[in-house]
């Protein structure tokens, strides 16, 4: 079963503008990672937030995790037609054995120049 | 470049028949993964290795062996291909468990009909 479920699962914007795409998991957790996948690619790592950690920040990115309420955020800021792709969260669980990453469903993004 | 190497990259099969996909890193890493990813399901994993020799049962691993041999190969088996195994199969690797992020291969786009 998924760990992690993304919403929204399809999102559409200008460029220029911000994207936000949320995931919620149901057991504690180590860390929680996002990943980006253009079409037809594999998935590339993009930032990892620890448990004892609130707020990530690399480039455009910015990561929030709350895990009170077991879910983080994932915001892309000024975006551009480049940034067309999915985003997956993966969790590394301290329930499950922490050898491995559970990845949701992910968040299908569209940029539109 | 350094990196996740994955072979074929498309292949069609019967059913009935057999085939192995190749995974090399170049990396060092010590954990290896396979992933299969499906429309609107993630990716789930089918098995894992923590290193040489070592192999562990993923979500899915039904239909599906594997093996590490040697630390930079890991190789996924399909004895009696079905069309339930339809799907893009995934590598990736991990320097130490789930606190890095994985670096995934290109894919391999598998048909069985």
């Amino acid at each position: 079963s998924q760990q992690g479920e993304e919403d929204p699962q399809a999102l559409s914007i200008q460029e220029g503008e911000n994207a936000t795409m949320n995931c919620s998991y149901k057991t504690s957790i180590n860390n929680l990672q996002w990943y980006r996948q253009n079409s037809g690619r594999g998935l590339v790592h993009l930032i990892l937030i620890r448990s004892n950690e609130r707020e990530k920040h690399s480039g455009r990115l910015r990561v929030t995790l709350d895990t009170s309420k077991k879910s983080s955020s994932l915001l892309i800021t000024a975006s551009r037609a480049a940034d067309t792709a999915s985003y997956f969260c993966a969790t590394a669980s301290v329930s499950y054995n922490t050898d491995k990453l559970i990845f949701g469903t992910g968040t299908r993004l569209q940029v539109f120049p | 470049n350094a990196g996740v190497t994955q072979t074929p990259k498309f292949r069609v099969l019967k059913t009935g028949q057999s085939m192995t996909l190749l995974c090399a890193q170049d990396m060092n890493h010590e954990y290896m993964y396979w992933y299969r990813q499906d429309p609107g399901m993630g990716l789930r994993l089918i098995h894992y290795s923590v290193g040489e020799g070592t192999t562990a049962k993923g979500e899915v691993p039904d239909g599906y062996n594997v093996s590490r041999l040697k630390k930079q190969n890991f190789l996924l088996g399909l004895e009696s291909a079905a069309p339930s195994q339809t799907s893009v199969y995934f590598c990736a690797s991990s320097r130490d468990r789930v606190d890095y992020g994985y670096t995934f291969g290109s894919g391999t786009r598998l048909t069985v009909v």
